[in-house]
């Protein structure tokens, strides 16, 4: 079935520090959507991607949804504790009979080191 | 609004004893997802509804896993005879319509089989 690869799988940084992170597919997607997860709740929506090459933000967060639609990214400038979560992609496949389910990435699990 | 709400928040039980988790959406939205997550296996799409309706349960691991929806505020996700296996959180999530990229998880049910 459809699968993203999400990387890298953790990172320990020091606050302050730009985070970067990305996902790529193997086929093409419409949609790419990032989520954050704190500790004991359900991932909250950060930014949501509709069309290829476009680059949102939110706050001191950026996202961009790759021009081959196969891949997007997550920026976060100058990291703060609050930001000590697990990083999901998400994204819908174009075409099919799967379009209503959206794919998930494996997760970006950020540390910050004190 | 409250955003979606789940009970329990934990559940502990014993291996083959029925669990039944319990989700309301949020008002106004059509769409219901039910989510399991696992360190291994990450998120994973059990069953989704439609204006209550289930649309696709391929997900369901097994028949001991079952979901209804009997209207537009309530839906029950069962494992009948529960195993150690089941153990995982399960989530929750609603979500405008079917097409809607923007679900709002619920903060999940812990659920431990001993």
């Amino acid at each position: 079935g459809q699968q993203l690869n999400q990387s890298p799988q953790s990172m320990f940084i020091q606050e302050g520090e730009d985070v970067s992170m990305n996902c790529t597919s193997s086929s093409i997607f419409n949609t790419w959507l990032w989520y954050k997860q704190d500790p004991g709740e359900g991932p909250v929506l950060l930014i949501a991607l509709y069309k290829a090459g476009e680059l949102t933000s939110n706050g001191r967060l950026t996202a961009q949804f790759g021009i081959t639609r196969k891949d997007s990214f997550l920026n976060i400038s100058a990291s703060i504790p609050s930001d000590v979560g697990i990083y999901f992609c998400a994204g819908r496949p174009s075409g099919g009979d799967s379009n209503y389910q959206l794919i998930w990435g494996a997760g970006t699990k950020l540390i910050i080191k004190p | 609004d409250a955003g979606v709400i789940q009970s329990p928040r934990h559940e502990v039980t014993e291996m083959g004893q029925e669990v039944t988790l319990r989700c309301k959406p949020i008002s106004g939205h059509n769409s219901l997802f039910w989510y399991r997550q696992t360190m291994m296996r990450g998120l994973e799409l059990l069953i989704y509804f439609n204006n209550n309706v289930p649309i696709d349960d391929s997900g369901m691991p097994e028949d001991r896993f079952s979901a209804k929806m009997p209207n537009a505020s309530f839906s029950t996700l069962k494992i009948q005879p529960s195993e150690p296996r089941d153990s995982a959180v399960y989530f929750c999530a609603s979500a405008p319509s079917l097409g809607s990229s923007d679900y709002t998880f619920g903060s999940g049910t812990r659920l431990t089989v001993v």
